[in-house]
């Protein structure tokens, strides 16, 4: 009962390294999100994917690039980190529908110094 | 404006009590509602889903107005694991995102 797995579950940079955070999704769903949540900020999204070779950005996508790899996989790709992009981060998964359910995965937390 | 508002609390209730989230939304073509649950340090989970007709869920009720445009979410008999931020979540529809709101702070009291 894999779900979303993201990794890595805790990452500190120094400002200016890059990184990638890696989503993957086990429900075969066609679209994917990558969010960020701060605090008294909520939810925000970065980017998403509908379904495979398409991405969209999202609220806040400036300093970010994602690569929908296949259906299974979202990547969220920092170039040169910054300390405004400490956050916890979530990727979520969800099928196509009407009401049906996002799921998330367990976030990484982010801090850049 | 954002486009789903919520009380951010925190609400402080002691345990058996009633007490009611309301959320309000921009975008009167939003097709899709929800109220997700998120502990602290973990990630949303989905609670219910809110349908035009209202709905429940145990002690938990939904409801939904159209013509206003908000969404409430009614917590009876309420537990001390219930204490969470309660978050209000509208969908367009398509394949467009979901959309969340800023979440509303519970602490169910002993």
């Amino acid at each position: 009962n894999a779900g979303v797995t993201q990794t890595p579950k805790f990452q500190v940079l120094k400002t200016g390294q890059s990184m990638t955070l890696q989503c993957a999704q086990d429900m075969n769903h066609n679209s994917m999100y990558w969010y960020r949540q701060d605090p008294g900020m909520g939810l925000r999204l970065i980017y998403y994917s509908a379904s495979e070779g398409t991405t969209d950005k999202g609220e806040v996508p400036n300093g970010y690039n994602v690569s929908r790899l296949n259906k299974r996989e979202f990547s969220l790709r920092l170039e040169s980190a910054a300390p405004s992009q400490t956050s916890v981060y979530f990727c979520a998964s969800r099928q196509t529908g009407i009401n049906t359910e996002a799921f998330f995965g367990q976030g990484t937390r982010l801090t850049v110094v | 404006r954002k486009e789903v508002e919520q009380d951010p609390g925190p609400f402080n209730v002691p345990e058996g009590a009633t007490v009611a989230f309301n959320c309000t939304y921009s975008n009167s073509a939003s097709q899709s509602f929800f109220w997700y649950r998120q502990d602290c340090r973990k990630e949303p989970k989905l609670l219910m889903s809110v349908y035009s007709s209202g709905n429940e869920d145990g002690r938990f009720t939904a409801q939904l107005n159209r013509a206003s445009q908000y969404i409430s979410l009614l917590i009876r008999d309420s537990k001390l694991s219930d204490s969470a931020t309660y978050l209000c979540v509208v969908k367009d529809s398509g394949n467009t995102p979901l959309v969340f709101g800023k979440g509303t702070r519970l602490s169910v009291i002993a």
